[in-house]
């Protein structure tokens, strides 16, 4: 049962463009979702992350969309550079229950010069 | 402020072998998971600990996987004997405190290769 899906294994995008990752969940119980970044023969590193109290999160070039409704997720890069070529994981959990996170299977973005 | 260390990074054993894997965590973290990763896919949690106390062993692997964390600073896992299906990025990962919104640190992983 996968609980949070990365429907895209990759994605190409050109540098300076707006880089657009998508993420969808099926447990309604989740109210808190992440995003991570990993580079290769790295460990995640945590990115961003959004309540459901909200609907949008922004830091730097960095922006976290959230449609409850729809349990869809999305991550929005832009500009796009070079080194935000890595994998991208999102994750959700059930903050109140104390539950775990739950992690999607990836998707590999590659930013092209 | 030194990360998650984990050691090794690379490990090759033959099946029905022992490995074990050593995590030290962020200094001063209270909360530490392990997590095994297969390829193409995302880390799944195999157990939680708050200080010494493993708090959610649900998804490890009892029959041969088994974890502790003395003094509830470094951990170790251990799988006897491992299976062809262990091969896999073993991650640990830890949180100041146990909170669902306490940011995850992320070693680089123990990458296991069984033959």
């Amino acid at each position: 049962d996968q609980q949070v899906k990365q429907n895209s294994p990759s994605l190409s995008v050109q540098e300076g463009r707006i880089s657009i990752l998508n993420c969808d969940y099926t447990n309604s119980m989740f109210d808190y979702f992440l995003w991570y970044k990993k580079y290769p023969a790295e460990g995640p590193t945590f990115l961003i992350s959004i309540s459901s109290i909200k609907d949008k999160n922004e830091d730097g070039r960095f922006t976290v969309f959230l449609n409850k409704s729809a349990k869809h997720l999305s991550l929005h890069i832009v500009p796009s550079q070079p080194g935000d070529s890595a994998v991208y994981f999102c994750a959700a959990s059930n903050v109140q229950g104390a539950q775990k996170l739950v992690f999607g299977q990836g998707t590999r973005l590659t930013i092209n010069p | 402020e030194a990360g998650v260390v984990q050691s090794p990074r690379y490990k090759i054993i033959e099946k029905k072998q022992p490995v074990a894997f050593w995590c030290n965590p962020i200094s001063g973290h209270n909360t530490l998971y392990w997590y095994l990763q297969n390829l193409g896919q995302g880390p799944e949690l195999l157990i939680r600990y708050e200080n010494e106390e493993a708090v959610d062993d649900s998804q490890l692997p009892k029959d041969r996987f088994s974890a502790e964390r003395l003094k509830g600073v470094d951990s170790t896992l251990k799988i006897q004997p491992a299976e062809l299906g262990d091969s896999a990025v073993y991650l640990c990962a830890s949180s100041l405190l146990a909170g669902g919104t306490d940011t995850q640190y992320f070693g680089p992983g123990t990458r296991l290769t069984v033959l």
